[in-house]
């Protein structure tokens, strides 16, 4: 069973609609999940992180976490075109701790249609 | 600016030869780490290193080597012994702790014919 999984899409969004965004993992002991933009030929860079039940948001970004169902999603609102982009999900396992790094999905490729 | 370096930016060997890939952060994190990115692919974790002069492997660790001397400093060596070692590889710190955030180089593309 892959650890954590994602829907590589392509998931196509109208500009200025949600966007969202999947995460199912399946270390039941993980305990910090992150959000990572990863743009063509490009490193990933950090979007959200969360660490408890519930929703976060920061900006026009939203993480939801359900660790009862081991589900995290990112919801984006008003997504513009440069939103498009590969969005990688990432936990830590808890046999690590985390200071054995994240664990990533494969990315899901997202495209906002102007 | 704080930041984590890379170099170089794309780099080209022959089958056979070994090649060192370099990684540097100033950003006072005591844990780095190297991932490797296929097309398609998720990252994959290579080596890492939560103490100077201390590293575990990850999970595809063959064919490469790492060594923590500083620091700051982390290089990855790509051996012959990789059976294919073209791809993206990233190199990231964090402050080590359980739960901190990775922060990503921009990588190294490394093509080997």
């Amino acid at each position: 069973q892959k650890e954590v999984e994602q829907n590589s899409g392509p998931l196509s969004v109208p500009e200025g609609a949600i966007a969202s965004l999947n995460c199912t993992y399946s270390d039941r002991g993980s305990q910090s999940f992150f959000w990572y933009r990863q743009y063509s030929g490009k490193s990933p860079e950090l979007i959200m992180f969360i660490y408890s039940n519930g929703d976060k948001e920061d900006g026009r970004f939203t993480a939801q976490l359900n660790k009862a169902s081991q589900y995290v999603s990112l919801l984006i609102r008003d997504s513009q075109p440069s939103d498009s982009a590969t969005y990688l999900c990432a936990v830590t396992l808890s046999s690590g701790g985390g200071a054995d790094g994240l664990t990533f999905g494969k990315g899901t490729h997202l495209i906002i249609q102007p | 600016d704080g930041g984590i370096t890379q170099s170089p930016k794309y780099l080209f060997r022959k089958e056979g030869q070994n090649v060192t890939l370099s990684c540097e952060q100033n950003l006072n994190h005591d844990a780095m780490y190297w991932y490797r990115q296929d097309p398609g692919q998720g990252l994959r974790l290579i080596y890492y290193s939560q103490i100077v002069n201390d590293f575990q492997k990850g999970d595809i660790a063959e064919g490469y080597s790492v060594s923590r001397e500083k620091k700051e400093s982390f290089p990855l060596t790509v051996t012959s012994a990789q059976k294919n070692p073209t791809a993206f590889y990233l190199c990231a710190s964090s402050r080590g702790t359980g739960g901190s955030p990775l922060h990503f180089g921009n990588g190294t593309r490394l093509t080997v014919t």
